[in-house]
């Protein structure tokens, strides 16, 4: 049974590229959920996806944008990249149940994104 | 932001103590989740425990909470060499958004 894959695993840009970023959920599960993790810092979230639209997002401006695929996969998308996006992304699933939603998220081990 | 801090950021002991780690949060929850990171690696969820619950036992872990003082720790017992890692913990508000603290560095010395 696959856990959460992202790929690539790393990935260098100069400021001013655009950058895409692919989770694969782990089997069975339907949300994503993307963070950022700066060096020394604990994850940040980003947004959330669930039946293919985004249903939360955190404190990032609009060059963050995702997609969720019939699938469920997921991709990560930063435009304009500055020196500050610099960071490890993690994506984690969980599948969305109701009423109960005390689950733990599953992470993958992140694609580390070095900025030029 | 990071609505849960932990404390200590770092702590160095040896193999066969314990270890306790401290977490403080801001708002209201519906869980408190514990995560360890290796050294650049994803999280690897560790122990979720309710905002009804005070106390749960996971093999060497113990995680108690206090929503009165809107805290939790983190007991690792007779830790091993292989629990240095990073650990963080992270509440859900019920939005299945997790917010981490910046977390403790944990290293046990064999």
């Amino acid at each position: 049974d696959a856990g959460v894959t992202q790929s690539p695993t790393h990935l260098i840009k100069t400021r001013g590229q655009q950058v895409t970023l692919r989770c694969s959920p782990k089997s069975g599960h339907d949300t994503v959920s993307w963070y950022q993790q700066a060096l020394g810092q604990g994850p940040q979230f980003i947004f959330q996806y669930y039946e293919e639209e985004e249903r939360q997002r955190g404190n990032f401006p609009d060059r963050f944008s995702g997609h969720q695929f019939p699938n469920y996969s997921s991709e990560l998308n930063v435009n304009a990249l500055l020196l500050g996006d610099s960071a490890l992304y993690l994506c984690a699933s969980s599948r969305r149940t109701y009423p109960n939603s005390n689950q733990p998220q599953h992470f993958g081990d992140g694609t580390r994104l070095s900025i030029l | 932001s990071q609505q849960g801090e932990e404390d200590p950021q770092a702590l160095s002991i040896q193999e066969g103590e314990n270890a306790t780690m401290n977490c403080s949060y801001k708002t209201s929850i519906n869980n408190l989740q514990w995560y360890r990171q290796n050294s650049g690696r994803g999280l690897v969820h560790l122990i979720l425990i309710r905002s009804n619950e005070r106390e749960k036992h996971s093999g060497r872990l113990r995680v108690t909470l206090d929503t009165s003082k809107k805290s939790s720790s983190l007991l690792i017992t007779a830790s091993r060499a292989a629990d240095t890692a990073s650990y963080f913990c992270a509440t859900d508000t019920g939005r299945r958004a997790l917010t981490f603290g910046s977390g403790t560095r944990l290293q046990v010395q064999p």
